[in-house]
């Protein structure tokens, strides 16, 4: 069974960093793309970004390259999604899901991230 | 930027069939998927490359795609379908989502 599981919720200050989490399991993890999709409160899905873990290859969409770092650990079957310095309007639900291309077909539960003074 | 125009809103009545479009320039010329997202849940693939439903998706939805709009049906409508449904396509090597459909069956 594939399954992507993510890291619990965060509570962070504006200016922090943070990194969070999304282990595959299930399925070859060097073999499909993995993708990150951000969910604001009340708002609609956008897409942030995909890497193909077997050579690490990332394409950001243009709203947020620069603003997050998207890596894996091929060891661990795990990818990542990085903050090197938090706003509030970072604070949403984020999302990892495998990325057979052109469509997400597995999700992970969710991991929100709360930024706040 | 390419850009998915969906309604914000449809409504259906128990047992008839609802219908939520997807715009975009030539989409029919794209792959659409389709994704049912529940409060408090991870969005659940129900539509992919077009028309084809993954295993465990019931048949009542179905998918079509031309022109420049891509329609999700739910034949039946049902209680649970009640939902906001996502568009998606891939362009210029950027997934691109619609802005959302919320679907009230009542």
């Amino acid at each position: 069974e594939v399954q992507l599981v993510q890291s619990g919720a965060e509570v962070k200050k504006p200016g922090e960093s943070l990194k969070i989490s999304c282990k595959v399991s299930g399925y070859s993890f060097m073999t499909y793309w993995i993708g990150w999709v951000r969910q604001m409160p009340g708002k609609g899905l956008e897409w942030m970004g995909i890497i193909y873990p077997d050579d690490s290859q990332t394409t950001y969409s243009p709203s947020f390259q620069g603003q997050v770092t998207i890596s894996v650990d091929k060891y661990f079957s795990t990818t990542y999604l990085q903050w090197s310095s938090l706003k509030t309007s970072d604070t949403a639900m984020y999302y990892c899901a495998r990325f057979p291309r052109p469509y997400f077909d597995n999700w992970g539960q969710g991991t929100l991230v709360t930024v706040s003074s | 930027s390419y850009e998915l125009t969906q309604p914000p809103s449809v409504s259906v009545s128990p047992g008839q069939t609802a219908s939520i479009t997807c715009f975009g320039d030539n989409l029919g010329d794209k792959y659409v998927c389709w994704y049912q997202h529940k409060p408090g849940q991870s969005p659940v693939l129900v539509i992919y490359q077009d028309t084809m439903r993954p295993s465990g998706i019931p048949a009542r939805f179905s998918g079509s795609n031309s022109g420049g709009t891509a329609t999700l049906t739910i034949s039946g409508a049902q209680a649970p379908d009640e939902a906001d449904y996502y568009c998606q396509t891939w362009d210029s090597s950027s997934a691109v989502f619609g802005g959302g459909t919320k679907l009230t069956v009542l």
